[in-house]
């Protein structure tokens, strides 16, 4: 149980084109879902949480107008990178958090790279 | 501010021996952590956890202990086997929140 998935798992795109990831929490409700970004070599930073029906929460820093999240149901959470840029590139995960427990899953990730 | 740290940034350990993954944490209103798995282009996925209200917890070859005096909190592998080669990540949660602090990570290399 517990199995989140992201699509695409990885993209190529030209600079100044939207890209949208999707992750769906496939066995589950996931009334709260989280975006996070991994630089190589890095920790996974998180860029914001999703609740379903609601506005996301994005951290410090995190442009919510370039990073646009929506969460239209309990199982499915939306991440479009707006214009991207070649500086967007990098890994995108997201998890997915059950109520009542503190324990987050996580989906496989999706490489983006912007030419 | 980092506020949950990995000061050992690789680990190489020879399998069937133990390996010790440390993290320590700066904020004491932490009281819910994690420890996760990382391979190259993939999400973690998690290991074990242990609230604050406890020291150990053991999962088959997995133990965290944790020293809240200390904000210290430890993974050992025993015995450690290849198949643990792997990005270790430590991750610290207000309880609630949901929110995690991840650590840098530590690369944990078991040698056969």
């Amino acid at each position: 149980g517990a199995v989140v998935s992201q699509h695409p798992s990885w993209v190529i795109c030209k600079s100044g084109t939207s890209v949208k990831i999707e992750c769906r929490s496939l066995d589950f409700q996931a009334t709260t879902m989280f975006w996070y970004r991994q630089f190589p070599k890095q920790s996974l930073m998180l860029m914001a949480t999703s609740n379903e029906g609601s506005k996301a929460t994005y951290e410090q820093g995190v442009e919510k107008d370039k990073f646009l999240i929506n969460h239209a149901s309990l199982t499915l959470s939306t991440l479009t990178v707006t214009s991207a840029h070649p500086e967007d590139s990098s890994f995108y995960i997201c998890s997915a958090g059950q109520q009542g427990s503190d324990t987050q899953y996580f989906g496989p990730g999706t490489r983006l790279t912007v030419l | 501010d980092q506020q949950v740290k990995q000061n050992s940034p690789s680990l190489s350990v020879q399998e069937g021996r133990i390996s010790i993954l440390n993290c320590d944490y700066t904020n004491s209103m932490f009281d819910y952590f994690l420890w996760y798995k990382k391979y190259p282009a993939e999400g973690p996925t998690f290991l074990i956890s242990i609230s604050s209200i406890k020291d150990k917890n053991e999962d088959g070859r997995f133990t965290v202990f944790l020293n809240k005096s200390a904000k210290h909190l430890s993974l050992h592998i025993v015995p450690s086997q290849p198949g643990d080669s792997a990005v270790y990540f430590c991750a610290a949660v207000f309880s609630g929140t949901y929110k995690y602090i991840f650590g840098t990570g530590t690369r944990l290399k078991v040698l056969a």
